[in-house]
Parts: structure tokens; C-alpha cells; sequence
């Protein structure tokens, strides 16, 4: 039963710190997304990668947030410094585009505590 | 511009029973895909079905099936013989085939015993 995990699934830290989470996709899928969810915002899409390559990270903070892929089973959400407006679940999706049909299938997701 | 709406922030069933959750939308495009997704409180977000515009068939996946109206722009999930483990957030979600998905604000289901 393939699945897209997360670690860590849940983070405390103080404001000024970094933080990083990790995202392993589904064996096989070429597309990545890091949403955020508030209860105000509700989902925020980050970044978009496709083939490992960033397509759209429209939705980042550029100051602070930034997002990569080293290689096809890894992605990874840095913040920092850390704020505590950026306290929020984090959510990474991986999916199969082809010929324009996709599907996303999400993590369990990252709960993010910035005091 | 896309957009979905969820007019029913929250419901509530009697375990067994049937329920209709509404998903309302709007879009220019020719070709484009339905979902919903839901949310228990473990907070993992699982999709429950999907449907394609160009079918006419209404999807359906074990005790959830979908109602697409596409004249009318509207995507309801019907939950037959409700369960205690259908309580969750759920989310309508579209997309045109781009990789942005336009989700809906959610509507939360209680199952009642």
C-alpha cells in the first residue's frame, strides 16, 4: 500500500529557530506539492515541483520558507527563521501527471508549533 | 477563475443512515476533475473519489458515490450506511487538469451512534 510519508509529524520550536520537513513521495511519482492548512486560510498551496524541478513556490514566503527536492524519493520545507504565524499543518502531496490527468495523494502531514 | 463551494459547514448523521454532503462550482474549462477528500481527526487528508468531467457516469467507490450534475456545476457525495469512522472533515476539490486543485472550505460530518 504505497503512501506518501512525512517526518517529523509533529514540531515544537521557538520562534528564530529552522525548521525542516521531509516529504518521501510515492515510488513512481513525478509531481510534489507542499500545502499549508489553517483554520482561517484553510489549504495554501507552497510549491509545486514536477520531475524534481520547481514550477511554482508562488504561494512561499521567499524571505524565509524554501523548498527542495535532492533527489526523486526526498522533499524537503525549510523555514527560518521561524515565526509564530507560520505555526500550521503542513502537507506534502505527490502525484502522476500524465497527458494532463492527476491525481494527488497527501502525507499525514507536519503540525507546526512556533512559540 | 475556479472556484468550489461547500455551503454546508457542518452535518450530522445517525449511524446507518444515508447522507448528502453539497459541493457547488464554477469553471470555463472543457475538461476538468472532481474529488473529494476527507479529513478525520487523524488529520490525514485521503481521497475518497474522483470524477472525471467528459464521463457521464457518476462515480462510485463502495458505500460513496458521487451526484454530478454538470449543467447545474454541482458534485454531491452521497454516504450510505453511515459509520462511525466516516466522521471527518470533508473537502470538494477541483482541478482543470493544471496541477492546482481549488479546494472547498469543508464540511464537517459527525456520525452519530
Amino acid at each position: 500500500d504505497a503512501r506518501v510519508t512525512q517526518t517529523p509529524r509533529d514540531k515544537v520550536t521557538e520562534m528564530g529557530q529552522e525548521v525542516t520537513m521531509r516529504c518521501q513521495p510515492i515510488l513512481g511519482h513525478n509531481t510534489v506539492f507542499w500545502y499549508r492548512q489553517t483554520m482561517m486560510q484553510g489549504l495554501e498551496l507552497l510549491a509545486y515541483f514536477r520531475n524534481r524541478a520547481p514550477l511554482d513556490d508562488s504561494g512561499m514566503p521567499k524571505d524565509r520558507f524554501s523548498a527542495e527536492m535532492p533527489d526523486a524519493t526526498l522533499a524537503t520545507l525549510k523555514i527560518q527563521p521561524s515565526e509564530p504565524r507560520d505555526s500550521a499543518v503542513y502537507f506534502c502531496a505527490s502525484g502522476l501527471q500524465v497527458g494532463g490527468r492527476e491525481t494527488q495523494y497527501f502525507g499525514p502531514g507536519t503540525r507546526l508549533l512556533v512559540l | 477563475a475556479q472556484t468550489v463551494t461547500q455551503s454546508q459547514p457542518e452535518m450530522s448523521v445517525q449511524e446507518a443512515e444515508t447522507v448528502t454532503l453539497s459541493c457547488t462550482y464554477d469553471t470555463s474549462e472543457n475538461n476538468y476533475y472532481l474529488f473529494w477528500y476527507k479529513q478525520p481527526p487523524s488529520r490525514q487528508m485521503i481521497l475518497v473519489i474522483r470524477q472525471e468531467a467528459y464521463k457521464q457516469q457518476n462515480a462510485t467507490e463502495n458505500r460513496f458515490s458521487v451526484n454530478f450534475q454538470k449543467a447545474a456545476k454541482s458534485f454531491s457525495l452521497k454516504i450510505s450506511d453511515s459509520q462511525l469512522g466516516d466522521t471527518a472533515m470533508y473537502f470538494c476539490a477541483s482541478t482543470s487538469g493544471t496541477y492546482k486543485y481549488i479546494f472547498g472550505t469543508g464540511t464537517r460530518l459527525k456520525v452519530l451512534a
